[in-house]
């Protein structure tokens, strides 16, 4: 199975803050790489697909990059409605796998 | 727009079968990849496995022993069978849809979840 290793946990941010979450895959998944958002009581939402394009709807203050088996999500200017939890998820092969999510808190 | 709802028994009892049906509805259920996944505050979440379309059903290696996936077309949904369950399959169940086209098969349209408990 490809290991998705999600980090940090969790972070403490303000609004206004530029935050970045990273995910490193254990072996090459080309650039099947999606990020999704989840708050409490919620289905994940899917936030970016192949590593940098944003899902219709998603704000601009989201983006997503890839270097190699690196990737990263940053949320610009942070909104209140952004204090969530992240999850990374490969869908270069099977089984798709996750990586532990990062709680972004106040 | 398209919109999944699982639904099933919340209350599945140890060793027999968890049973869970997803409706599609505002789209074909044909040519997208249907997935089930789960959730337990210890392990994250857990892909199950997926069937696209008609065709044969994909499983996780940890559960494939136990897991059954299909799908009935002139239904517009898709089914969940987990058997011999113990209270590790305690769960937020999910289904939810893959794109092959567009999204590189990321989960664009989810269902809201059911809560399974395995307990006697």
């Amino acid at each position: 199975d490809i290991q998705m290793t999600q980090s940090p946990a969790s972070l403490s941010a303000s609004v206004g803050d530029r935050v970045t979450i990273t995910c490193r895959a254990s072996q090459n998944i080309g650039d099947y790489l999606n990020w999704y958002q989840q708050k409490p009581g919620k289905a994940p939402k899917l936030l970016i697909y192949g590593a940098s394009t944003l899902q219709s709807g998603v704000p601009s203050r989201f983006s997503g990059s890839e270097s190699g088996t690196d990737f990263t999500l940053i949320i610009n200017n942070l909104q209140p409605e952004d204090f969530a939890t992240y999850y990374c998820q490969q869908t270069f092969m099977t089984p798709r796998t996750f990586g532990q999510g990062t709680k972004v808190e106040f | 727009q398209v919109q999944l709802q699982e639904s099933g028994p919340g209350l599945v009892k140890p060793s027999e079968t968890l049973s869970l049906t997803c409706t599609v509805s505002g789209g074909s259920i044909s040519r997208y990849y249907w997935n089930w996944i789960r959730q337990t505050p210890g392990k994250g979440l857990e892909w199950i496995g997926h069937i696209y379309d008609s065709g044969s059903p994909n499983y996780t290696p940890s559960l494939k022993s136990r897991v059954t996936i299909s799908v009935d077309t002139s239904k517009n949904q898709f089914s969940l069978k987990l058997n011999s369950v113990t209270a590790a399959d305690t769960a937020v169940y999910y289904c939810a849809r893959a794109d092959t086209v567009t999204t590189r098969y990321a989960f664009d349209f989810w269902g809201q979840g059911t809560m399974v408990t395995v307990s006697s």
